[in-house]
């Protein structure tokens, strides 16, 4: 079974703090992903990565940075939270470009006071 | 532009069938996804079915394909409360890339 864990279910923070949220896989998965859940927006992403050390923007990465040092670890970083990124995050990852099919972690309901 | 639109909500009784509808706008599709996420928790895929399948039926779960008017359907059969979710609708494109693109979520009220 593929498993993706992230560091925290719910997190609070304040205006202007620096975030990280992990993100972690056990199953060697070559993409990683950060979306934002939204009620009426769905998932919209925010970055992925097809490897290590690589990155690529999504849909809306203003405000997110992301890390991936290692394979099975996926960082989101807020540099400086925001109260309109108070929302639910999700991490997934999937094996290959070819199968797509995305597992994803329980989620981080963030907010930002 | 790529998109995917479901409608937002749908409530049926406990027993009977849920029929979920997703429209997606991309031909290009190679894989279309259902996943269904409960309260508090992430998403979990439920079934998925390559684009030149019809259909895919896996117990209570039947998926249909139209290519043809890019529209994709879920079925369950007897419907239980514990099917109450939010189902999502995702396709994926594979065009010198890869990408994949969710509708908004359909949420299921199972009333017993």
């Amino acid at each position: 079974d593929v498993k993706v864990t992230q560091s925290s279910r719910y997190l609070v923070k304040r205006t202007g703090e620096k975030v990280f949220l992990e993100c972690v896989q056990d199953m060697d998965h070559e993409n990683m992903f950060w979306y934002r859940q939204d009620p009426g927006l769905g998932l919209r992403l925010i970055y992925f990565s097809y490897d290590v050390k690589m990155k690529e923007k999504g849909d809306i990465p203003e405000g997110y940075s992301v890390s991936r040092e290692k394979k099975e670890r996926f960082s989101l970083i807020l540099e400086s939270a925001s109260t309109n990124q108070t929302s639910m995050y999700l991490c997934a990852s999937s094996l290959r470009a070819e199968t797509d099919t995305q597992y994803f972690g329980p989620g981080t309901r963030l907010t930002v006071l | 532009g790529e998109d995917v639109e479901q409608s937002l909500f749908l409530s049926v009784r406990e027993g009977d069938s849920s029929v979920i509808n997703c429209t997606y706008t991309d031909s290009s599709s190679t894989y279309l996804y259902w996943y269904k996420q409960e309260p508090g928790a992430g998403l979990q895929l439920l079934t998925y079915i390559f684009s030149n399948m019809d259909m895919k039926q896996d117990q209570r779960l039947t998926v249909l394909l139209n290519k043809k008017d890019k529209h994709l359907s879920l079925r369950i059969a007897d419907t239980q409360t514990g099917d109450s979710a939010i189902y999502f609708c995702a396709e994926s494109i594979n065009g010198g890339g890869f990408k994949t693109i969710f509708g908004a979520g359909t949420r299921l009220f199972v009333k017993a």
